[in-house]
């Protein structure tokens, strides 16, 4: 059974940064692109970015570029979102997502709030 | 970016009745590949998004055939036939042909 667990969310201040961590079982995760996706408290969906299996590609939303990181480590079966200079905006749930979104993990809130 | 729009924004259907959500994208979904990704999605309260239809009108493993998706170009429809209580949430279509991908801002199914 395909797993993903999110973890590292927080309340973090405007400008902080903080670092997400998705732990994958249950298939040879080093196979697969991943995605972060994130959803706001509006309840809207936003596509953060996606990395490629062996990490040596990456795409970002225009929104989060140059401020979040996606990075993997194929060894620890884990996915990782570095953010940093956070914003209130980026107060969210934020998932993980497997072969462009056919699984997700159950999502981890993240609030920046000073 | 494209812009997914999805009509109507909430849905009041009877138990065992039609529903039909419009995705209508600003741009053609088409790929340079030919083919065409875009998807559609539920999310159950207090649960994740799950994945119902992909590109455009393949069922995902073990969704029931009561769901349908159908369209082309720029306009998409998702169908829920014999509507059931489990079919309750927010669907959203999703465009993963052009770089950034989008979502649509959801629609609300809730019953009658």
């Amino acid at each position: 059974e395909v797993q993903l667990v999110e973890s590292g969310g927080s309340l973090v201040q405007p400008g902080g940064s903080l670092k997400l961590s998705c732990v994958a079982s249950g298939f040879t995760f080093s196979n697969y692109w991943m995605d972060w996706v994130r959803q706001t408290p509006g309840k809207s969906l936003e596509w953060i970015g996606e990395i490629n299996t062996d990490g040596s590609k990456t795409n970002y939303a225009p929104s989060i570029k140059d401020r979040f990181t996606i990075s993997r480590d194929n060894a620890k079966s884990t996915l990782y979102l570095q953010m940093s200079n956070v914003k209130s905006d980026d107060t969210a749930i934020y998932y993980c997502t497997r072969k462009g979104g056919v699984d997700w993990g159950q999502g981890v809130m993240v609030t920046v709030s000073s | 970016d494209v812009v997914l729009t999805q009509t109507p924004v909430s849905l009041l259907i009877s138990l065992g009745g039609q529903a039909s959500i419009s995705c209508r994208s600003s741009q053609s979904l088409v790929h340079s590949n030919g083919n065409t990704y875009l998807h559609w999605y539920l999310q159950k309260p207090g649960q994740s998004p799950q994945l119902l239809i992909y590109q455009v009108s393949n069922r995902f493993s073990g969704i029931p055939d009561r769901f349908s998706g159908s369209g082309s170009g720029t306009d998409f429809t998702l169908k829920i036939s014999r509507v059931e209580p489990e079919d309750l949430g927010v669907y959203y279509c999703l465009q993963r042909t052009h770089n950034p991908y989008t979502f649509g801002a959801g629609t609300k199914l809730e019953l009658k």
